[in-house]
């Protein structure tokens, strides 16, 4: 079993909509949880950046952490075509550095007119 | 803004070359990554710096190695290209605060034939 669990979709969606794409995880370190856009052959970019339980907002987008269930999401409100990419999950243990940051193998987002 | 320059998008090459792939990030960043990114498999750590002429292994360093000299630099070397490393591979930087998270590059596309 994968220590960070995504579907990969395809999710397809309305212009408009309200997004909600998901991870659960199975290593009850993971503190510091990530999510990350990539667009069609490109890198990916950071998007949101939580420590933690609970919730963040920046714009359209909030994250939402629940350490408890093991589960993290990120919603996108009034999504646009603009929003249709790959979105990618990532946590670091509470202790850790960097080079044990765990992804999410992704989920594809398409937001259609 | 965080800037990740990888020097070639695509690259085409034969069954044992060697094989150099460049990367340049521009905001001091200690840390430095290579990664590879395979449908269904997602990112896997091939190797990973935390300083000039420091290299740690990651995941999968089999038929890799690092070469990072200049602080802003980071070099990902196929000592002896295989089909089976046809991948896309992502360089990354990131401060070395723990939990400091990574920037990448737009990636190269490298197809081993």
């Amino acid at each position: 079993q994968k220590e960070v669990e995504q579907d990969p979709g395809p999710l397809s969606v309305p212009e408009g909509a309200i997004v909600s794409l998901n991870c659960t995880y199975s290593n009850s370190a993971f503190q510091y949880f990530m999510w990350y856009r990539q667009y069609s052959r490109k890198g990916p970019e950071l998007l949101m950046y939580t420590y933690s339980s609970g919730n963040k907002e920046d714009g359209r987008f909030t994250a939402q952490v629940d350490k408890s269930s093991k589960y993290i999401s990120l919603f996108i409100r009034d999504s646009q075509p603009s929003d249709s990419a790959t979105y990618l999950c990532a946590m670091i243990p509470g202790t850790g550095t960097a080079s044990k940051l765990t992804f999410g193998t992704g989920t594809r987002l398409q937001v259609t007119l | 803004d965080v800037k990740v320059t990888q020097s070639s998008r695509y690259l085409v090459k034969r069954t044992g070359e060697k094989v150099f792939l460049e990367c340049v990030q521009d905001m001091d960043h200690e840390n430095m990554f290579w990664y590879r990114q395979d449908p269904g498999l997602g990112l896997r750590l091939i190797y990973f710096s935390y300083d000039v002429k420091m290299k740690e292994k990651g995941d999968i360093p089999e038929g890799y190695s690092v070469s990072r000299e200049k602080k802003e630099r980071f070099s990902l070397i196929l000592e002896s290209a295989s089909t089976n490393q046809t991948s896309m591979y992502l360089c990354a930087s990131s401060f070395r605060r723990n939990n400091s998270p990574l920037h990448f590059g737009n990636g190269t596309r490298l197809t081993v034939t």
